[in-house]
């Protein structure tokens, strides 16, 4: 069935670093790839989505291309901060024939030191 | 964007009570809503999908007679947690998409919601 695979946590880095958090998926058709963002105690917020095979989504400085090649969709940001720090994850969707519903990566945390 | 919103926040009750949640789509119609149960420092594992006028999808070993959902208007999903138990106690979190997306499903997240059953 389809799955989403994510690198482990947590990851810490220092304010300024680059980040990179891997995904990966598989998924039987073409599905659209999103990165969501958990802040403490809250519901997810959309981080940025990608449709089809070569988009980039980017937000707020976080970038990931949808590579079919690789079935990847990795996060990067150049440069975090403190504020960054969360747990992110990746997902892909079902279309909505077939229940339109989210698959998950385990999640990725994130803390950023200043 | 689209906003969902989850309420209450957060609710304590007693072990054998039972416990409503509702999660509302306050700008656009959702005919079909999703629930999440997320444990500590884990990925959110769907418990049910939510499909206006007819009966949840529930997934496998969720119990169905336990996390009653019902989804009675295009902006209103509600999950009952019935005769409660402390190994109930988890983050609830329910999930709106738009209509007609196809393959594009985008999921609006409500707040979530944190049980405590003592």
């Amino acid at each position: 069935g389809d799955s989403v695979t994510q690198m482990e946590g947590p990851v810490t880095l220092s304010e300024e670093a680059f980040l990179t958090i891997n995904c990966t998926y598989t998924a039987t058709g073409y599905p659209s790839l999103f990165w969501y963002v958990q802040y403490p105690g809250e519901g997810l917020q959309l981080l940025l989505k990608a449709t089809k095979a070569d988009d980039k989504g980017s937000n707020k400085g976080f970038e990931a291309t949808y590579r079919k090649e690789t079935t990847s969709f990795h996060l990067e940001k150049g440069s975090v901060q403190v504020s960054d720090s969360a747990v992110y994850f990746c997902a892909l969707s079902v279309p909505a024939n077939q229940g339109g519903k989210l698959i998950f990566g385990q999640g990725t945390e994130l803390s950023v030191k200043p | 964007g689209a906003v969902v919103s989850q309420h209450p926040s957060r609710v304590i009750c007693k072990s054998g009570t039972s416990v409503k949640i509702e999660c509302r789509s306050l700008d656009f119609q959702a005919t079909t809503m999703f629930w999440y149960r997320q444990f500590p420092k884990q990925s959110l594992m769907l418990m049910a999908t939510s499909n206006e006028g007819s009966k949840a999808t529930y997934e496998q070993g969720v119990e169905k007679d336990k996390f009653l959902i019902n989804h009675a208007s295009l902006t209103l999903s509600t999950l009952t947690v019935t005769s409660a138990h402390p190994e109930d106690s988890s983050f609830y979190i329910c999930s709106a998409s738009l209509p007609g997306q196809g393959w594009n499903t985008e999921a609006f997240f409500g707040q979530g919601t944190r049980l405590t059953v003592v």
